[in-house]
């Protein structure tokens, strides 16, 4: 079985400060790791993803990502935040040659205050 | 513009009323899927499609049903809806999982809430 957790219900952060949303898995063999965001009333948006090569993956909006194989994350961060990055958050793991099986975890509301 | 369609957006309903939540893709996608978001669990698949009239169970298909008879539709039918599937609903396609090797990107559409009484 295959699992994801995004330990934190909801981030708080001031504007112009580093943003990180936390990200761990379970999966048996090599993943894809994903991250989407939920803006209010909207549908989630892809923001990245890592396959193999470089632990540090870049993405849309300023977000990166680290996969870090031995911890079992896939932290997302942005260095500096904007008030319009509040949004809900979700991390994704596919098994690779698992076929379809996307697994989701629970999100993480960031809030980024002015 | 690319896009994938839901409808409709917001929907009450009563217990045991057959209803129909449509979903329509414009990306030529051979990929589709239904989720529904509970607070705290995340999204749950529900039922997918690799491709036209071939649909598989996700992780929570009891109380619904699908079918794909044309590439761009991929309905999501509720026979006896009960207060249990109260939810908010995302259809999602992408393009073929063995185009991109299992690492497929999502498009959602934007969602229906339904509420069942």
């Amino acid at each position: 079985a295959q699992s994801v957790a995004q330990p934190e219900d909801q981030v708080n952060v001031a504007e112009g400060n580093p943003l990180t949303v936390k990200c761990t898995y379970s999966v048996s063999g090599n993943p894809y790791l994903f991250w989407y965001v939920q803006y209010p009333n909207r549908g989630l948006q892809f923001l990245l993803k890592y396959i193999t090569g470089d632990n540090l993956v870049k993405g849309s909006y300023g977000f990166e990502a680290e996969f870090n194989k031995s911890q079992t994350s896939f932290h997302l961060k942005k260095p500096s935040a904007l008030v319009s990055d509040s949004a809900l958050y979700f991390c994704a793991v596919k098994r690779i040659a698992a076929g379809n099986k996307l697994t989701f975890g629970g999100g993480t509301r960031v809030l980024v205050k002015p | 513009e690319a896009q994938v369609t839901q409808n409709p957006r917001y929907l009450i309903t009563v217990t045991g009323k057959k209803l129909t939540v449509t979903c329509s893709q414009n990306m030529n996608h051979e990929y589709m899927s239904w989720y529904r978001q509970d607070p705290g669990l995340g999204l749950r698949q529900i039922y997918y499609s690799m491709n036209v009239e071939v649909t598989d169970k996700g992780d929570v298909p009891e109380g619904y049903k699908v079918s794909r008879k044309e590439k761009r539709n991929f309905p999501l039918i509720l026979e006896s809806p009960s207060p249990n599937q109260t939810s908010l609903y995302f259809c999602a396609s992408s393009l073929s999982l063995l185009r991109e090797g299992g690492a497929n990107v999502l498009t959602f559409g934007a969602g229906s809430r339904l509420t069942v009484l």
